[in-house]
């Protein structure tokens, strides 16, 4: 079965500080990864992904992640935080098997201070 | 386009009863998927439904059950609620090619007293 951790629960930022969340993942075979964002009061809203190819993957709102195979690892980066960017963001994989299945990583709640 | 709608937002049961919650997937949207939210077990998968037919499902136990109609909406039913059911339930839909991400709902926030 796969899993995902995600080992910082709760990071606290000033504006145009650098942001990098961690996220491993466990599972032998091939893997699909994202990044989920949920807002103060909104829904999930997918950041960016990764299937296959360039293993730097950009997404929405200046976010991006690196997938490091020899690592297990999907950290997701962004070089200027902004205050609008507090939220709480989701790790997740699928196999190829059970595209439709994530499996979520328990959550990083990022506090971006003006 | 409207987003996923989840129907009723709130909800609150008494132990033993039964629930049934409701999901209108993004127009042409043919893939319904079921999470779990709780503070302490995070996001969990329940199932996936696709054209009518269930084609992933999650550890839970036999008294989480789902289907799925022809025009795409899904219902997920609880039965014998615990007190432990008490989660936010959130309902994705997705098209039918496999690299297309999920849009979730807004869920729909059920409490066991």
């Amino acid at each position: 079965a796969q899993s995902v951790s995600q080992h910082n629960h709760h990071v606290i930022l000033s504006e145009a500080a650098s942001l990098e969340l961690g996220c491993n993942y466990s599972y032998g075979g091939t893997v699909n990864l994202f990044w989920y964002v949920q807002y103060p009061g909104q829904h999930l809203q997918l950041l960016l992904k990764y299937f296959s190819g360039d293993p730097l993957v950009k997404g929405i709102k200046g976010f991006e992640a690196e997938f490091i195979k020899s690592k297990f690892s999907f950290n997701l980066r962004k070089p200027s935080v902004q205050w609008s960017d507090t939220a709480e963001y989701f790790c997740a994989v699928t196999s190829d098997t059970g595209r439709r299945a994530l499996t979520f990583g328990s959550g990083t709640r990022l506090q971006v201070q003006p | 386009k409207a987003g996923v709608t989840q129907t009723p937002r709130y909800l609150i049961k008494t132990r033993g009863q039964q629930v049934t919650l409701s999901c209108s997937p993004i127009s042409g949207h043919r893939s319904v998927s079921w999470y779990q939210q709780t503070p302490g077990q995070g996001l969990q998968f329940l199932f996936e439904y696709f054209s009518e037919t269930q084609r992933n499902k999650g550890n839970f136990p036999g008294r989480f059950s789902g289907r799925q109609f022809s025009n795409s909406r899904s219902e997920m039913n609880v039965s014998t609620l615990e007190l432990g059911d008490s989660a936010l339930y959130l309902c994705a839909s997705s098209p039918s090619d496999w690299n297309s991400p999920l849009h979730f709902g807004n869920g729909t926030r059920l409490t066991v007293t």
